[in-house]
């Protein structure tokens, strides 16, 4: 079974602070994503990536960085958090819509 | 960019009857996927239909892809459907997709 772990599962940081989010799979995907969910918005994408070193914008990447340093991680960086970034965050990987695979979600608050 | 639109938002059924939820998208998709997500749980697919009819045990997904719908039939409810049903499309494929998904709708089956 295909495996995506996301840490932290719940963090809670102050406006202004640094927050990254924590991103890995076992599948050997080349494709990895960043979406947030939100009540009346459902799953925007923020940032994605199609291989190690290489990072896409998404529709919504304003005050967000991602990195990719590997084929099995994939990080989402809040440099200046804001409390309009609070909301949950998933992670997701795959070669192709059939195999796209979810992490558990990070609920992120920013106070 | 690419629009996806959900009805009905939500839906309250009791166990053994079925369910009919819609999508609308706003462009040619090439990739179509319904997903589920449990009560504050993460996204599991559940198929992939970019046009005709597939099956897959109590689920039917028709979509029509000229006139850029598709349907999610859940047959003989039960109380374990209960949770949030997402449609995502896609607009290109290989290895550089991104899924855009509607707001989704929210599944209650009472015993």
């Amino acid at each position: 079974e295909a495996a995506v772990t996301q840490s932290p599962r719940n963090k809670v940081a102050v406006t202004g602070g640094k927050v990254t989010l924590s991103c890995n799979q076992t599948n050997n995907h080349n494709n990895m994503y960043w979406y947030r969910q939100d009540t009346g918005h459902g799953l925007r994408l923020i940032h994605y990536s199609y291989g190690a070193g290489s990072t896409e914008k998404g529709d919504i990447p304003d005050g967000y960085k991602a990195s990719r340093p590997s084929q099995e991680n994939f990080s989402l960086i809040l440099e200046l958090a804001t409390p309009s970034q609070t909301s949950v965050y998933f992670c997701a990987s795959g070669e192709d819509p059939t195999t796209l695979y979810f992490g558990s979600g990070t609920r992120l608050t920013v106070l | 960019g690419q629009q996806v639109q959900q009805s009905p938002s939500s839906l309250v059924l009791q166990e053994g009857e079925n369910a009919e939820l819609q999508c609308n998208f706003s462009s040619t998709a090439t990739q179509l996927q319904w997903f589920y997500q449990s009560p504050g749980g993460s996204l599991v697919s559940l198929l992939s239909n970019p046009s005709g009819t597939k099956h897959t045990g109590r689920l039917t997904s028709t979509t029509v892809t000229k006139e850029r719908r598709s349907s999610l039939h859940i047959s003989s409810s039960q109380t374990t459907d209960s949770g949030t049903y997402l449609c995502a499309i896609g607009g290109s494929g290989g290895s550089n997709y991104k899924l855009t998904f509607g707001k989704g709708t929210l599944l209650t089956v009472t015993p």
